[in-house]
């Protein structure tokens, strides 16, 4: 049972590329998160998704855009690639709105 | 508004002294409350969580945490610290009118000194 997968677990993008997130999970869990991880900022949630074909915006969505067209996938999508987006890139998933939620590895993206 | 406050973003004890980490929060309605573990360059992990079933509860390595509604507290404790302690521990909590988002504490990073 691989849980919840995120790829790629580096990157190193230039200002103005765009990448694609990829995250994936096989517990058939409803919810599903993108959150960023900043030194002493704690977790801020950028999108979530309670279902497949609802997504909805969390804390600080700019810059970033999500689509969930399968209960599977919830991929994360940065269009012009700012410095301000590097930072640590988690996925989760969860049953319910208020259960535990399952965490991927992590994708540690800098842009230069 | 639901928020999580942790006292003390760097935390240190030496092996086998009492760890307590501490978790207040605040939120309008009946709270989930949960902590995670992360190691260096891993994802979360859940220790433990609260859904109003005990006010005492015991999570995965020896840790458990007591929710006490009066004080919207919910400290991380452990009686023996061990080496593989050392990480990073967030609090998080919920609750119905979180609008299914988990609110994070900023972190404490136990330290744990030989």
């Amino acid at each position: 049972n691989a849980g919840v997968t995120q790829t790629p677990k580096f990157r190193i993008l230039k200002i103005g590329q765009s990448m694609t997130l990829q995250c994936t999970q096989d517990m058939n869990h409803n919810y599903m998160y993108w959150y960023r991880q900043d030194p002493g900022m704690g977790l801020k949630l950028i999108y979530y998704s309670v279902g497949a074909g609802i997504t909805d915006k969390g804390e600080v969505p700019n810059g970033y855009n999500v689509s969930r067209s399968t209960t599977e996938d919830f991929p994360l999508r940065l269009e012009l690639a700012a410095p301000s987006q590097t930072s640590v890139y988690f996925c989760a998933s969860s049953y319910h709105s208020t259960g535990s939620a399952f965490f991927g590895q992590g994708t540690r993206l800098t842009v230069v | 508004a639901q928020s999580v406050t942790q006292l003390g973003s760097h935390v240190s004890v030496s092996e086998g002294a009492l760890v307590l980490l501490r978790c207040n929060y605040s939120s309008s309605v009946p709270p989930y409350l949960f902590w995670y573990v992360q190691y260096p360059n891993q994802g979360l992990q859940l220790l433990l969580k609260y859904t109003s079933a005990a006010t005492l509860v015991k999570g995965i390595n020896g840790f458990e945490a007591e929710f006490k509604k009066s004080e919207t507290s919910f400290h991380l404790t452990k009686p023996s610290a061990h080496m593989s302690d050392a990480a990073e521990y967030f609090c998080a909590v919920s609750d119905q009118n979180t609008g299914n988002q988990f609110y994070f504490g900023t972190g404490t990073s136990l330290t744990v000194i030989p």
